[in-house]
């Protein structure tokens, strides 16, 4: 059964403190693994899609990497308004949609 | 360009009442999928459309149904309205492709009293 674990539920960072969320996953094949930054109210805004181990891509203070097992993403000298839910979803293949994990909350303190 | 639009933004509803909402796709996207997203859960799959036929469906009752349109925009209709039902209903839109990205309109806040 395709399965998503995102850790920490939530977590606490001083202004400047990098850190790194994690995205466990199961699928019996891969299309591809997705971020997604949300907004409290808001729809999911999409960041990054990675499609094969090895692979990483960066935009800003993100950066997403891929194994065959999990994801991360890491961020680099956050800022306040870096603070939100990132969402790891999965696209497995044969299917036509997404499986989502259940979120990493991420606060900034100034 | 316009993103993914969905309509109405909020509503509330009574116990066993109907609930249609609407979307309309990021233009040039055919594929449309719904999802609902319970507070504090990742979006669960509801529904998927291609071409206006339904090409995925998850493990919701069938007081859920979808159709597409010839123009690719979308409805999403719940029947009979648990409370349960009080979700964010989100759309998304792609161009149909191995690993096209899926993007999300704002959703739809459903609250069923």
């Amino acid at each position: 059964e395709d399965q998503v674990t995102q850790s920490p539920e939530a977590l606490r960072l001083q202004e400047g403190e990098s850190s790194s969320l994690n995205c466990s996953y199961t699928v019996s094949g891969l299309r591809g693994l997705f971020w997604y930054r949300q907004d409290p109210g808001k729809g999911p805004e999409f960041l990054f899609t990675l499609y094969s181990a090895g692979e990483e891509k960066e935009k800003e203070r993100l950066k997403a990497t891929l194994t065959k097992k999990e994801s991360f993403l890491h961020i680099t000298a956050p800022k306040p308004e870096d603070s939100a839910t990132y969402l790891c979803a999965v696209h497995p293949t044969g299917a036509n949609n997404l499986f989502f994990g259940t979120g990493t909350r991420l606060t900034v303190i100034p | 360009d316009a993103g993914v639009t969905q309509s109405p933004t909020h509503l509330i509803k009574t116990r066993g009442q109907h609930v249609t909402l609407r979307c309309s796709p990021i233009s040039g996207h055919k594929s449309v999928s719904w999802y609902q997203q319970v507070l504090g859960q990742g979006p669960q799959f509801i529904f998927q459309y291609y071409e206006k036929e339904e090409r995925g469906r998850g493990n919701f009752p069938d007081r859920f149904s979808a159709r597409q349109f010839p123009n690719y925009s979308s409805e999403l209709n719940v029947n009979a309205l648990l409370l349960g039902d009080s979700a964010l209903y989100l759309c998304a839109s792609s161009f149909p492709g191995a690993g096209n990205t899926i993007y999300f309109g704002e959703g739809s806040w459903l609250t069923v009293v």
